[in-house]
């Protein structure tokens, strides 16, 4: 079956420690890939996207992305956390006549 | 901002009533969805729009019952809801119902079924 996996559940760090939570995901094929962010009682927005090309992207707020075709691996980086990154993180994954899979999500809990 | 806006942000509802959740953009979208997201849970797909067409129903209960009356209006009518239909209710949109366009995601609508 296709799945996104996201290996961590809740990560805790503190302020200005950095940050990696990884995504893979179980297609082969093209895939276009999405990492989300849901603050505390917000809605989804965009942090980033890949489509194509280079395969380390960068989003909103200082944080990237890295696509590693052949570990099926998209995962979402940031060197230095604040308090206000403290959400809910989901990746993503499409394919060609698919809908939008996602991930279960990651809590990050970022301590002043 | 997001740039699809759904109407209310919470609704209230018995077992026995009869409400709709209401979704617009403008942003030339062709588009649409409905999702479904539990509290710390990612969200699900319900049903997706294009060009105005229902093209997806993901296995969803008829007591929901999605309409499309325009490019830009997607609305979501319930009856006879069950409490564990209590969720936040996302909608969203997309240029075309393509896995190479990002998908932009309403504020929601927060259900409580009681």
């Amino acid at each position: 079956a296709q799945s996104v996996s996201q290996h961590n559940h809740h990560v805790i760090l503190s302020e200005a420690a950095s940050l990696e939570l990884g995504c893979n995901y179980s297609y082969g094929g093209t895939v276009n890939l999405f990492w989300y962010v849901q603050y505390p009682g917000q809605h989804l927005q965009l942090l980033l996207k890949y489509f194509s090309g280079d395969p380390l992207v960068k989003g909103i707020k200082g944080f990237e992305a890295e696509f590693i075709k052949s570990k099926f691996s998209f995962n979402l980086r940031k060197p230095s956390v604040q308090w206000s990154d403290t959400a809910e993180y989901f990746c993503a994954v499409r394919r060609a006549g698919t809908a939008l899979i996602f991930g279960k999500g990651t809590t990050l809990s970022v301590s002043s | 901002d997001t740039e699809v806006t759904q109407t209310p942000k919470h609704l209230v509802m018995g077992m026995t009533n009869k409400k709709s959740l209401k979704c617009e953009q403008h942003m030339g979208h062709r588009a649409m969805y409905w999702y479904k997201q539990k509290a710390k849970k990612p969200p699900e797909l319900m049903f997706v729009y294009s060009y105005e067409k229902l093209s997806i129903n993901e296995s969803v209960p008829s007591r929901f019952s999605p309409e499309c009356p325009n490019s830009s209006l997607l609305n979501l009518h319930l009856h006879a809801l069950q409490p564990e239909d209590s969720a936040l209710y996302l909608c969203a949109s997309s240029q075309q119902d393509l896995s190479g366009n990002t998908i932009y995601f309403g504020e929601g609508s927060w259900l409580t079924v009681v």
